[in-house]
């Protein structure tokens, strides 16, 4: 069971807009402005599309954006592609006990 | 640009010991920590722990104590990870991945690394 919690699948289709929720705690979401998301296509390495909650590294499309509100984060994609399609997981910093913290993954499909 | 290219895939028995290395290139290896990431196959992601390529200071996952080592190497900028008594749910592509944040989160990536553990 992953510590935080993100919805197993969504979907939506090619132009459409669609949140992914990542909730946690008020040990871990809601206490750092540490939330980060990664894109992971099958077989590749994950790759970061949001840092800090809501910035977003060079190279990165702005259809993607970051988001949180109390224990909760959220991934927001505009304008889906057939290439957006993937499985995505957020992060959290969770204090010094427990460190990093992953959610479960949510895979995305574009219909 | 930042690449982290790891160690080919290892097919480990039940009791043996692993250690994937992670070379990398494109910025300056001592101004940056390392993370450690899993995924067992069909699996999320689950971080391991995470050393500084600066003084070598380590922060390792609680149920991994005991059975994991992360060094580095600053002259060939290079990042190792141990894992010993290995069990079959240790089965898994293993990760590095480089800390811009200081605060262990990942951004730049490796290919990874599959560890299989079988008798």
């Amino acid at each position: 069971q992953s510590a935080l919690t993100q919805p197993a699948s969504v979907s939506g289709s090619p132009g459409q807009s669609i949140t992914i929720s990542c909730t946690g705690t008020s040990s871990d979401v809601g206490s750092y402005n540490l939330v980060s998301w990664y894109q992971q296509h099958p077989g590749k390495a994950p790759k970061l599309m949001i840092y800090e909650g809501s910035k977003r590294p060079s190279g990165v499309s702005n259809r993607f954006s970051g988001s949180k509100s109390g224990n909760t984060a959220s991934l927001t994609i505009s304008g889906l592609q057939a290439e957006d399609e993937a499985d995505y997981y957020c992060c959290s910093y969770a204090g010094s006990s427990t460190d990093v913290v992953f959610g479960g993954g949510t895979k995305l499909t574009v219909l | 640009q930042v690449q982290l290219v790891q160690s080919g895939a290892e097919v480990k028995k039940p009791g043996a010991s692993v250690k994937v290395s992670c070379k990398a290139s494109g910025y300056t290896f001592t101004s940056y920590g390392i993370s450690w990431v899993r995924q067992a196959p069909g699996q999320g992601l689950e971080w391991m722990g995470w050393i500084s390529a600066y003084n070598g200071n380590t922060n390792y996952a609680q149920k991994l104590q005991g059975r994991v080592t992360m060094t580095t190497d600053t002259s060939t900028s290079t990042a190792y990870m141990e894992l010993r008594s290995l069990r079959s749910d240790d089965t898994a592509v293993y990760y590095c991945a480089r800390d811009s944040s200081g605060w262990y989160i990942p951004d730049y990536w490796g290919q990874g690394t599959l560890v299989t553990v079988s008798s």
